[in-house]
């Protein structure tokens, strides 16, 4: 079965800094897709960004870049220039790519964010 | 409205009423989700549903009893339940391909006294 572990219940980083949030998981497929999530306070939580195994190229979305490394089963987040408005739970999480029947996505534990102004 | 709304926000009920949760989704999308979500714990997933076909039931108590009327309405029917149920309970949707995202309502929070 497949497991993401975020090993980090909690950092802060100063307003305008660069941050980094670990994610590692396990998984004996070689196909699947891993999703950055952003639950601020008000609980809505937003897809932040996306990754597909296949693809070497790390994703971006504006400040907010991953760093994939597949062998290590490695997914980091970086967010650039920080904002008050980052402050939120982070949740990682891996979904495979086998049929769509197979719907679920894992999550893990989640990291919360500080941002310090 | 846009994307994935529930309501009611807040819920308060005793342990012997029966309450309702409900979802709607505005993407167009024709798979949706229950994840139940506690402190410290990660997300649980509840039950899927599949063009209207529930095809995940993660081992819930049958007192949390979900209904599919068409893809874009989700509902969670609530009976009996224990203090230990209290919890946010999300709603989510994604279209039903390989690799898809996951979109989230802002969630209905719940207490059981």
């Amino acid at each position: 079965a497949q497991t993401v572990t975020q090993s980090q219940p909690e950092m802060s980083v100063q307003e305008a800094e660069t941050v980094t949030l670990s994610c590692t998981y396990d998984t004996s497929e070689s196909d699947y897709y891993l999703f950055w999530y952003k639950q601020p306070p008000s609980r809505q939580m937003i897809l932040v960004i996306r990754q597909e195994a296949y693809k070497q190229q790390n994703a971006t979305e504006n400040r907010f870049s991953v760093n994939f490394q597949k062998a290590a089963k490695s997914f980091s987040l970086k967010i650039s220039d920080s904002q008050l408005g980052d402050a939120a739970m982070y949740f990682c999480a891996y979904r495979s790519a086998k049929a769509p029947r197979d719907d679920k996505i894992i999550f893990g534990k989640g990291t919360r964010l500080h941002i310090l102004p | 409205e846009t994307g994935v709304t529930q309501t009611p926000r807040h819920l308060v009920m005793g342990m012997t009423n029966k309450k309702s949760l409900k979802c709607e989704q505005h993407l167009g999308h024709n798979a949706m989700y229950w994840y139940k979500q506690s402190a410290k714990k990660p997300l649980e997933l509840m039950f899927v549903y599949n063009f209207k076909e529930q095809t995940e039931n993660n081992s819930v108590p049958s007192r949390f009893s979900p209904e599919c009327p068409n893809s874009s309405h989700l509902f969670l029917h609530l009976h009996t339940l224990q203090p230990e149920d209290s919890a946010l309970y999300l709603c989510a949707s994604s279209q039903r391909r390989v690799g898809g995202a996951q979109y989230f309502g802002p969630g209905t929070r719940l207490l059981v006294l």
